[in-house]
């Protein structure tokens, strides 16, 4: 069974506090996305990786950085959390190049205080 | 500009009828998926549209995609309580470097 693993369900955070999800793909799948969902936003694409140690920015990469060391594995790091950064942080993957389905993971639902 | 377009927002049905979801978007694809979301949690595959005039059914649930209309359709057959939810769709476009573009979602609320 395809599985995208979230390290984190819920966080709970401070302002300014350095923040890391953690997103792990057994499915060798080339591509990996950090989304965030908000209320009457719909998704929104933060970061997209095509290959390790590529990241490639999105919509709204502002305030967050990723990294990519292995194939299986995409990180998605807020440098100091902000207040406006409280969200529902979804992950997904997809085999490379074709636009094939997106798995998604569980979700992290980050509050910053 | 790569534009999806869901309606309706929200659509509150009663058990028993029958409803169509459409999603329509501004570029040529043959790719197009539909996902469930319940409350909290995250999002489901239900169906993956590969090909004009592409047919999905499941259970109450049949999608369908015409790419000439730059279309697809969610339709729901005699709805319950269960299929209450919020349903995406998102259509591929493998040479951009987002891939994906998703449709603002629809909220749906299966009354008894």
């Amino acid at each position: 069974d395809v599985k995208v693993t979230q390290s984190s369900r819920y966080l709970v955070k401070r302002t300014g506090e350095k923040v890391f999800l953690e997103c792990v793909q057994d499915m060798d799948h080339e591509n990996m996305f950090w989304y965030r969902q908000d209320p009457g936003l719909g998704l929104r694409l933060i970061y997209f990786s095509y290959d390790v140690k590529m990241k490639e920015k999105g919509d709204i990469p502002e305030g967050y950085s990723v990294s990519r060391e292995k194939k299986e594995r995409f990180s998605l790091i807020l440098e100091s959390a902000s207040t406006n950064q409280t969200s529902m942080y979804l992950c997904a993957s997809s085999l490379g190049g074709s636009a094939g389905e997106l798995f998604f993971g569980e979700g992290s639902r980050l509050t910053v205080l | 500009e790569l534009k999806v377009e869901q309606n309706p927002l929200f659509l509150s049905m009663q058990e028993g009828k029958n409803y169509t979801i459409y999603c329509n978007y501004s570029t040529t694809s043959d790719r197009l998926y539909w996902y469930r979301q319940d409350p909290g949690k995250s999002l489901e595959s239900l169906f993956v549209l590969l090909s004009n005039g592409a047919v999905k059914q499941e259970g109450r649930l049949m999608a369908s995609l015409d790419t000439k209309a730059r279309l697809s359709t969610l339709h729901i057959t005699a709805a319950v309580h269960d299929l209450s939810a919020t349903y995406f769709c998102a259509v591929g476009y493998p040479h951009t470097g987002n891939q994906f573009y998703f449709g603002t979602g629809t909220s749906l609320t299966v009354i008894p």
